[in-house]
């Protein structure tokens, strides 16, 4: 089956750190990948896209590279701020394959001014 | 116009109670999609809408019944819930033939 694994948070970071997340998938086939960005009482947001492998999606100051060859996505951001304090969703979709979102647990990452 | 508009915010209903909850869109797309999401979880897919039609039904409790009345409204009709079901309920919508789903702000239900 499809599945998608996120590094466990809570991520807690000081404002203008580097931040990284893991995110690693399996799939049956070619994913388009996704990360969305939950901030507190509040929907989902899509943050990036990529769709083929050594896309980089890029938005916000966030980056993530469709790694093939490790199967991740790993989502980077050079310079966090307290506004970026929310929980971020790594997920994929087959292509072909009733547009059903699989999605990672989820990272709450926490910035401190 | 980017965005997915559910109402209510917040529903606070009886276990005997019935209630709707109401989706819209108007980007012109043609999938839409409920979820449920738990504190701390990610979404849970219950059920696609493809062009009006349902085309996914995530083994959802018959309590919860869709209706998709036109290409911009999505409905969720709630009947005879458990306390169990209070979560924040997310719609989403997206183009059939692209993957980029845009979600609501979900209406956070509870049912006492």
């Amino acid at each position: 089956g499809n599945s998608v694994t996120q590094m466990e948070g809570p991520v807690t970071l000081s404002e203008e750190a580097f931040l990284t997340i893991n995110c690693t998938y399996t799939a049956t086939g070619y994913p388009s990948l996704f990360w969305y960005v939950q901030y507190p009482g509040e929907g989902l947001q899509l943050l990036l896209k990529a769709t083929k492998a050594d896309d980089k999606g890029s938005n916000k100051g966030f980056e993530a590279t469709y790694r093939k060859e490790t199967t991740s996505f790993h989502l980077e951001k050079g310079s966090v701020q307290v506004s970026d304090s929310a929980v971020y969703f790594c997920a994929l979709i087959l292509n072909n394959a009733g547009n059903m979102l699989t999605f990672g647990g989820g990272t709450r990452l926490m910035v401190k001014p | 116009d980017t965005e997915v508009t559910q109402t209510p915010k917040h529903l606070v209903m009886g276990m005997t109670n019935k209630k709707s909850l109401k989706c819209e869109q108007h980007m012109g797309h043609r999938a839409m999609y409920w979820y449920k999401q738990k504190a701390k979880k990610p979404p849970e897919l219950m059920f696609v809408y493809s062009y009006e039609k349902l085309s996914i039904n995530e083994s959802v409790p018959s309590r919860f019944s869709p209706e998709c009345p036109n290409s911009s409204l999505l409905n969720l009709h709630l009947h005879a819930l458990q306390p169990e079901d209070s979560a924040l309920y997310l719609c989403a919508s997206s183009q059939p033939s692209e993957y980029e789903q845009y979600f609501g702000p979900g209406t956070r239900l509870t049912v006492t």
